[in-house]
């Protein structure tokens, strides 16, 4: 069965303290692995999919990487308004369907 | 553009009862899925459905069931609500198909989800 842990389970930084966020996950066959930002009360909002280990992506403070085993969020000079859950799931290949498998995410807080 | 649209936003039901979720998909996606997540948990996956068939089904018992219209709209029935179906249901919509390539831009976007509480 695919599982998706992410760590920290909370993260408080001061603004413009960069870090990381780790998603570690088992999956069948890898088909991507998708961040998403959650504001509370909120759905999730898209941020980056990655499909293969090696691939990066980057928007505005944030950069997604992927290895075989993991994915990180990194976070560079954060923002008040960056503060969110941060959700990471994996998709796997060759079930027909897109069934997404999420970890608990990360709620990050970044103090003014 | 809309995105994708739910509704009721909130919903308050006594145990027993039944309920139906809505869902309009972003224009141009035919495909609709459902998700349940409890207050400080991940979303968990419900169904998906892909031009009016079911193409998936996660762990939630039969009294969960769902169909898709013409539109692609979506809804999503429960029946017999229990006091831990209370939960925030988001409902996604993509431009998934599975004849189509590795790479296809399959990002699944989310509504606000429904608030439900029962009680």
């Amino acid at each position: 069965e695919d599982q998706v842990t992410q760590s920290p389970e909370a993260l408080r930084l001061q603004e413009g303290e960069s870090s990381s966020l780790n998603c570690s996950y088992t999956v069948s066959g890898l088909r991507g692995l998708f961040w998403y930002r959650q504001d509370p009360g909120k759905g999730p909002e898209f941020l980056f999919t990655l499909y293969s280990a090696g691939e990066e992506k980057e928007k505005e403070r944030l950069k997604a990487t992927l290895t075989k085993k993991e994915s990180f969020l990194h976070i560079t000079a954060p923002k008040p308004e960056d503060s969110a859950t941060y959700l990471c799931a994996v998709q796997a290949r060759g079930f027909g369907n897109e069934k997404l498998t999420f970890g608990t995410g990360t709620r990050l807080t970044i103090i003014p | 553009d809309a995105g994708v649209t739910q509704s009721p936003t909130h919903l308050i039901k006594t145990r027993g009862q039944h309920v139906t979720l809505r869902c309009s998909p972003i224009s141009g996606h035919k495909s609709v899925s459902w998700y349940q997540q409890v207050l400080g948990q991940g979303p968990q996956f419900i169904f998906q459905y892909y031009e009016k068939e079911e193409r998936g089904r996660g762990n939630f018992p039969d009294r969960f069931s769902a169909r898709q219209f013409p539109n692609y709209s979506s809804e999503l029935n429960v029946n017999a609500l229990l006091l831990g179906d209370s939960a925030l249901y988001l409902c996604a919509s993509s431009l998934w198909d599975r004849g189509l390539g590795r790479h296809l831009n399959t990002e699944a976007f989310f509504g606000q989800g429904t608030r439900l509480t029962v009680v």
